[in-house]
């Protein structure tokens, strides 16, 4: 068990949908991450979160928004889903944003499954 | 960052050491090597990082060659429950970010 909660564990619903992922970062970690690991595209990273502020971006959609929030927590919303949107998608945190090295610990993930 | 090279897969026997290969050849001075492990489809669980020495924790050992080209994961006894895709990552750490970015990684199976 890393410490990372994520929720819902499965999430099915339809095209053209909006859903809300969330993550629970390990006590005391302030940088959140989200990634997503499809069949076709492995684990790709989206956009990280440190203390509230957006630190990077990476290939995350514009239908995709993310935020975290005083309490450390981190939203993931998906809106005009697509079929291609299936995947898993995992939140990790860590302590530190930078200024070294450390390990990112992820959560179980969140599958979903576009219909 | 630098780019990794691993081979797609791997075996081992079980209770054997394995050894899991990763090519960085540009890599550079500031970067570090990562590795970690995906069991099925569970979060990737993080095993160990260097810089330039070896390095050895409780899962496992790191040799970094002396010019950094490559490095090598040693799974000193493998078990069935270590079975999964390994991913060795080259990154630098920026200031504000040090996210991820994950390859093809290598599969072991160990075979009982």
């Amino acid at each position: 068990d890393s410490g990372v909660t994520q929720t819902p564990k499965h999430l099915i619903t339809a095209t053209g949908q909006r859903v809300t992922l969330r993550c629970s970062p390990r006590s005391g970690d302030l940088s959140v991450y989200w990634y997503q690991q499809s069949l076709d595209q492995g684990l790709q990273f989206l956009i990280q979160y440190y203390n509230g502020e957006e630190r990077a971006k990476g290939n995350i959609l514009e239908r995709f928004s993310a935020q975290q929030f005083p309490d450390l927590h981190s939203e993931l919303n998906l809106s005009s889903l697509e079929l291609g949107d299936s995947a898993l998608y995992f939140c990790a945190s860590s302590l530190i944003p930078a200024g070294g090295p450390g390990e990112q610990f992820f959560g179980p993930g969140t599958r979903l499954t576009v219909l | 960052d630098a780019k990794t090279t691993q081979p797609p897969s791997m075996d081992c026997a079980e209770g054997r050491a394995a050894n899991l290969p990763c090519n960085h050849s540009t890599i550079s001075g500031n970067e570090y090597v990562y590795w970690y492990r995906q069991i099925h489809s569970q979060g990737p669980q993080y095993i160990i990082h260097g810089l330039k020495n070896n390095e050895t924790n409780e899962m496992a050992s790191l040799i970094i060659t002396e010019d950094r080209k490559s490095s090598t994961l040693i799974l000193p006894h493998a078990t069935l429950r270590d079975t999964a895709v390994y991913y060795c990552i080259v990154r630098v750490t920026r200031a504000g970010a040090n996210n991820l970015f994950f390859g093809t990684g290598t599969r072991l199976t160990v075979i009982p």
